[in-house]
């Protein structure tokens, strides 16, 4: 029973692009959304997150956009920068964090 | 500021043997976390420890995982016996409170391979 997915295995986008990555969610107690970036032979690293009583979340090039109605969440990276290939999570909390699998991110020059 | 350690870093087992994971988190944090992530999977909380008390192991697989936070400092994972399907990174994360919009400091994991 997969509670957060990631429908998007990767993603190709263009150095200088807009990159959005796609987060759904089934679970309504959720009040609490996190993205995660991991590099090769890293840990994830905690990217920006949102509170369900919010609907956008900015932090220099990097937006968290939530759409409670939809149960859907996406990240919003602009500019683009080849140093933001990485495997970016979604992840959900309700007291107890649940991750999505993943999307794989790759920013040509 | 040191980052939560792990090791060791790679580990080949055949299966039926047992192995051990050490964690070494961020000085102060009082909760510890071990996740399971399996290949093309996200993370998967296996068990929780707030200081040396056990907080959540519903996803544990007891019969075969048991870990430990002897002093609420660090912490062991423990497998025995393995099977194929534990070939996995092991993953342990920290972080300073147990709430709702706590960040999880994670290590490098331990990378399990299961033969």
């Amino acid at each position: 029973d997969q509670q957060v997915k990631q429908n998007s295995p990767s993603l190709s986008v263009q150095e200088g692009r807009i990159s959005i990555l796609n987060c759904d969610y089934t679970n309504s107690m959720f009040d609490y959304f996190l993205w995660y970036k991991k590099y090769p032979a890293e840990g994830p690293t905690f990217l920006i997150s949102i509170s369900s009583i919010k609907d956008k979340n900015e932090d220099g090039r990097f937006t968290v956009f939530l759409n409670k109605s939809a149960k859907h969440l996406s990240l919003h990276i602009v500019p683009s920068q080849p140093g933001d290939s990485a495997v970016y999570f979604c992840a959900a909390s309700d007291g107890k964090l649940v991750f999505g699998a993943g999307t794989i991110l790759r920013v040509k020059s | 500021e040191a980052g939560v350690a792990q090791s060791p870093r790679y580990k080949i087992i055949e299966k039926r043997q047992s192995v051990a994971f050490w964690c070494n988190p961020i000085s102060g944090h009082a909760t510890l976390y071990w996740y399971q992530q399996i290949l093309g999977q996200g993370p998967k909380l296996l068990i929780q420890f707030q200081n040396n008390g056990v907080v959540d192991d519903s996803q544990l697989p007891k019969d075969r995982f048991s870990a430990e936070r002897l002093k609420g400092v660090d912490s062991t994972l423990k497998i025995q016996p393995a099977k194929l399907e534990d070939s996995a990174v092991y993953l342990c994360a920290s972080s300073p409170l147990m709430g709702l919009d706590e960040k999880l400091f994670f290590g490098s994991g331990t990378q399990l391979s299961v033969l």
